[in-house]
């Protein structure tokens, strides 16, 4: 079955810097990829996600981007603030919906001001 | 707005006890899902409903089952609770098509169960 891994598990920068998030899955025929964001003691959220027929999207301060040939995606967060500390999930689909998502493991990001 | 709602934020059950776990979301989504969540381990899928009564197995369906007998509620029910069950369970819900190409699934708050 699909398997994701995140790398790193944990990232500190000041804040103002760009920090970045990879992952890499295993079936090829993965097709959508969601990022969540985890704040403390609330529950996951979509912040942005990429189908594989695209390689590259944006959403202000936020981008994805996706190599199907390399089999990894990468979250970029640029300008970072305090308020982006959080833990960071990947996942990949394989379904024809894009339902059942496989997880990584997580990145805690935190932003020191 | 979309609310996914769970019977319980915290419970805890004895060793060998049958325990439920309820989730209910109010946007009428096709997909539920159920998941445990433990420190350094990520979201792991335990079961999945693409419709009434219908289930799928996830990553980590041992120890466990599901009941979708109406749309809007999907059971999770923990048939013998065992320590290593110990964990934050966290239900979702998204819509089978999506919207734009997402398909988005909206989490519940948690539920901490703790089996001793």
């Amino acid at each position: 079955g699909e398997n994701v891994e995140q790398h790193p598990s944990t990232l500190s920068v000041q804040e103002g810097d760009s920090a970045v998030i990879k992952c890499t899955y295993s079936d090829s025929a993965s097709n959508y990829f969601p990022w969540y964001k985890q704040e403390l003691g609330k529950r996951p959220q979509l912040i942005i996600d990429i189908r594989s027929n695209v390689g590259e999207k944006k959403d202000q301060r936020i981008a994805v981007t996706l190599n199907k040939t390399a089999k990894h995606f990468s979250l970029h967060i640029t300008e970072t603030q305090p308020e982006d500390s959080a833990v960071y999930f990947c996942a990949a689909s394989m379904d024809q919906a894009g339902t059942a998502l496989i997880f990584g493991k997580g990145t805690t990001l935190s932003v020191s001001s | 707005d979309v609310k996914v709602t769970q019977s319980s934020r915290y419970l805890v059950k004895r060793t060998g006890e049958k325990v439920f776990l309820e989730c209910v979301q109010d946007m009428d989504h096709e997909n539920m899902f159920w998941y445990r969540q433990d420190p350094g381990l990520g979201l792991r899928l335990i079961y999945f409903s693409y419709d009434v009564k219908m289930k799928e197995k996830g990553d980590i369906p041992e120890g466990y089952s599901v009941s979708r007998e109406k749309k809007e509620r999907f059971s999770l029910i923990l048939e013998s609770a065992s320590t290593n069950q110990t964990s934050m369970y966290l239900c979702a819900s998204s819509l089978i098509y999506g919207t734009s190409g997402s398909y988005e699934q909206y989490f519940g708050p948690g539920t901490r169960l703790t089996v001793t």
